[in-house]
């Protein structure tokens, strides 16, 4: 059974570009969470994805937003680049939403602007 | 506002005595909370949790304590190994129905054989 994959692994960007960061799910999960790790804090919920519809959205702007496609992988696009941006990104995937479906997180994908 | 917090950024201890990592909480309606261990360049990954019914959770060496009334809750790891060296995130439920997590700041412990 293969876990949660991210890609790319590192990446760098610069103010005001545009970014697209990919997460397959775990085999048989339909749901995906997004996460943002600044340097020295725990993660920070972005949204989460369920049978491709967002199920639900933390304290972030508009111009992150996500994807998610018919075989539950999913992507985040984070537009207008902001130093502050500069993070490590998580996906985690469950097997339904809710919150006593354990959460598989993939490596993250380190994300630097500058 | 953070709702979920671990006031200590590290801790070090030696092989086979107790690990103690600590978590306080300001939102009395967390019914559940769980700790997570990360090691570099992983994603967490669950390590245990504990309902609000309860005051103690054991799993191997690993054992939750949770104390409604401070609204305090801590992972007891014993004996502590070189291997669980990482950093350990406690989060509770920021919504049953998106399966959202509020993680705290996290705390690095340090094994040292």
């Amino acid at each position: 059974e293969t876990g949660v994959t991210q890609s790319p692994t590192h990446l760098i960007k610069t103010r005001g570009q545009q970014v697209t960061l990919r997460c397959s799910s775990q085999s048989g999960h339909n749901t995906v969470s997004w996460y943002q790790q600044a340097l020295g804090q725990g993660p920070q919920f972005i949204f989460q994805y369920y049978r491709e519809e967002e199920n639900g959205r933390g304290n972030f702007p508009p111009r992150f937003s996500g994807l998610q496609f018919p075989n539950y992988s999913s992507e985040l696009n984070v537009n207008a680049l902001e130093l502050d941006d500069s993070a490590l990104y998580l996906c985690a995937s469950s097997r339904d939403r809710g919150l006593r479906n354990e959460q598989f997180f993939g490596p993250g994908t380190r994300l630097t602007v500058l | 506002d953070q709702q979920v917090k671990q006031n200590s950024p590290s801790l070090s201890v030696q092989e086979g005595r107790i690990s103690i990592l600590n978590c306080d909480y300001t939102n009395s309606m967390f019914d559940y909370f769980l700790w997570y261990k990360k090691y570099p360049a992983e994603g967490p990954t669950f390590l245990i949790s504990i309902s609000s019914i309860k005051d103690k959770n054991e799993d191997g060496r690993f054992t939750v304590f949770l104390n409604k009334s401070a609204k305090h809750l801590s992972l007891h790891i014993v004996p502590s190994q070189p291997g669980d060296s990482a950093v350990y995130f406690c989060a509770a439920p920021g919504s049953s129905n998106t399966g959202k997590l509020i993680f705290g700041q996290g705390t690095t412990l340090q094994v040292k054989p």
